[in-house]
């Protein structure tokens, strides 16, 4: 069946450093990927998508591409802020399908 | 514009009871998913309506029910709670297709005790 595998937390960083989080998906045919944010106490908001193979998606300094070979979606950022504390959930929608598949999370700390 | 609005945004039940939780779309979407999310877990699909009816389910028992009114708002309602249910209840909301994502509720947080 479809499923998300995302690296494990929490990742502890330090303001200005680069932030990977790995994410890595089963899937039949070409499912959407998407990366999403949950700031604490609030629901989830999208970060990011593509749709197809080699897209890059990105937004606010994040950015992550669809890998097909590697079925990867890997999440970076080139310099964090304390602000970009949160959860990242990495999740899949297969083509045709109704519901979205979720990894487990990954907590993300900067410090100042 | 009012993104997904739930309500209520916390709420405290004792096991057997049962419980409804209430969604309001984001304007111009129709189709509205309910997610269960238990602490430090992933939110888990439950299921979507669309033109008032069911269309997909997850792996949930039939205490978990909901329903669409025809202005696309959404009740997810819970029989016979159990300590087990007590999570974030996420509401999602979309129009088209859902390869270009999902417009996400702040969550009802239900305690059972």
């Amino acid at each position: 069946g479809n499923s998300v595998t995302q690296m494990e937390g929490p990742v502890t960083l330090s303001e200005e450093a680069f932030l990977t989080i790995n994410c890595t998906y089963t899937a039949t045919g070409y499912p959407s990927l998407f990366w999403y944010v949950q700031y604490p106490g609030e629901g989830l908001q999208l970060l990011l998508k593509a749709t197809k193979a080699d897209d890059k998606g990105s937004n606010k300094g994040f950015e992550a591409t669809y890998r097909k070979e590697t079925t990867s979606f890997h999440l970076e950022k080139g310099s964090v802020q304390v602000s970009d504390s949160a959860v990242y959930f990495c999740a899949l929608i297969h083509t045709g399908g109704f519901k979205t598949i979720f990894g487990a999370g990954t907590r993300l700390f900067v410090k100042a | 514009d009012a993104g997904v609005t739930q309500s209520p945004t916390h709420l405290i039940k004792t096991r057997g009871q049962q419980v409804t939780l209430r969604c309001s779309p984001k304007s111009g979407h129709d189709t509205v998913s309910w997610y269960q999310q238990a602490l430090g877990q992933g939110p888990q699909f439950i299921f979507q309506y669309y033109e008032e009816e069911e269309r997909q389910r997850g792996n949930f028992p039939d205490r978990f029910s909901g329903h669409q009114y025809p202005n696309y708002s959404s009740e997810l309602n819970v029989n016979a709670l159990l300590l087990g249910d007590s999570a974030l209840y996420l509401c999602a909301s979309r129009t088209g297709t859902g390869q270009y994502g999902y417009t996400f509720g702040s969550g009802t947080r239900l305690t059972v005790v």
